[in-house]
């Protein structure tokens, strides 16, 4: 059964600073990985999505890797800011066919102070 | 596009009572799914549809959750006699599939913004 950490659980940091968010899983035999973000009490925002055969992708101040062989991705969010102060998950899809549900960790919750 | 849509966006309840809550997808969007959240926890998986066929549901769904997607394009989640354990976010995606109309598409699943759901 795959399983999916996020460590720390909380992260506050300074405005400004460059920061790496964690995910770990168990099972390395994954279709895709996602990353989202979850403001308090509201729905999941995709960030980004890393396919298995991929090693990173960029957005903006976003940069997500994926180390599938170790079960490893990183978050990296550049010039922090206190708009970015969220709850930060990743999850990651088994299988490319019909079954496609994630599977998510509990979160980081960034907080960014001015 | 105008993004998945919930509804209500909250709900209390007392025990014992029935609940439905409603997902529209994005419009072209062949797949939806149901998750709950519960506070300080990830989703967590409930099922899932292709079209308007059910093609698999986890273990958390209990013989008192229903999910239904009658003409594959909005779905509705019954929860009869309700619990209080019930209490929870209860989130719906959608995507369009990896191969759909001779598209291919990165499966990427788009969330809606929940409903809360409070069983006193």
């Amino acid at each position: 059964k795959q399983e999916v950490t996020q460590i720390p659980a909380a992260l506050s940091v300074p405005e400004g600073e460059n920061l790496v968010l964690n995910c770990s899983f168990t099972d390395s035999a994954i279709y895709n990985l996602q990353w989202f973000r979850q403001d308090p009490g509201k729905g999941l925002t995709s960030l980004l999505l890393i396919q298995s055969s991929q090693r990173e992708q960029t957005s903006g101040r976003l940069n997500a890797s994926l180390d599938k062989s170790s079960g490893r991705s990183t978050l990296y969010i550049a010039a922090s800011q206190p708009g970015d102060s969220a709850t930060y998950l990743c999850a990651v899809r088994q299988s490319g066919g019909a079954n496609s549900k994630l599977t998510f960790g509990k979160g980081i919750t960034l907080s960014v102070r001015p | 596009d105008t993004g998945v849509s919930q509804d209500p966006r909250h709900k209390i309840t007392k025990r014992g009572q029935n609940v439905t809550f409603r997902c529209d997808p994005i419009s072209e969007h062949n797949r939806l799914y149901w998750y709950r959240q519960t506070l300080g926890q990830g989703p967590e998986f409930l099922t899932y549809f292709q079209n308007e066929a059910q093609l698999e549901k986890s273990r958390l769904l209990s013989d008192r959750f229903s999910a239904e997607r009658p003409k594959g394009s909005f779905s509705t989640l019954e929860i009869q006699r309700t619990e209080q354990g019930d209490s929870a976010m209860y989130l719906c995606a959608s995507s369009l599939g990896v191969l759909h109309h001779l598209k291919t598409s990165t499966d990427t699943q788009y969330f809606g913004p929940g409903t809360r759901l409070t069983v006193l």
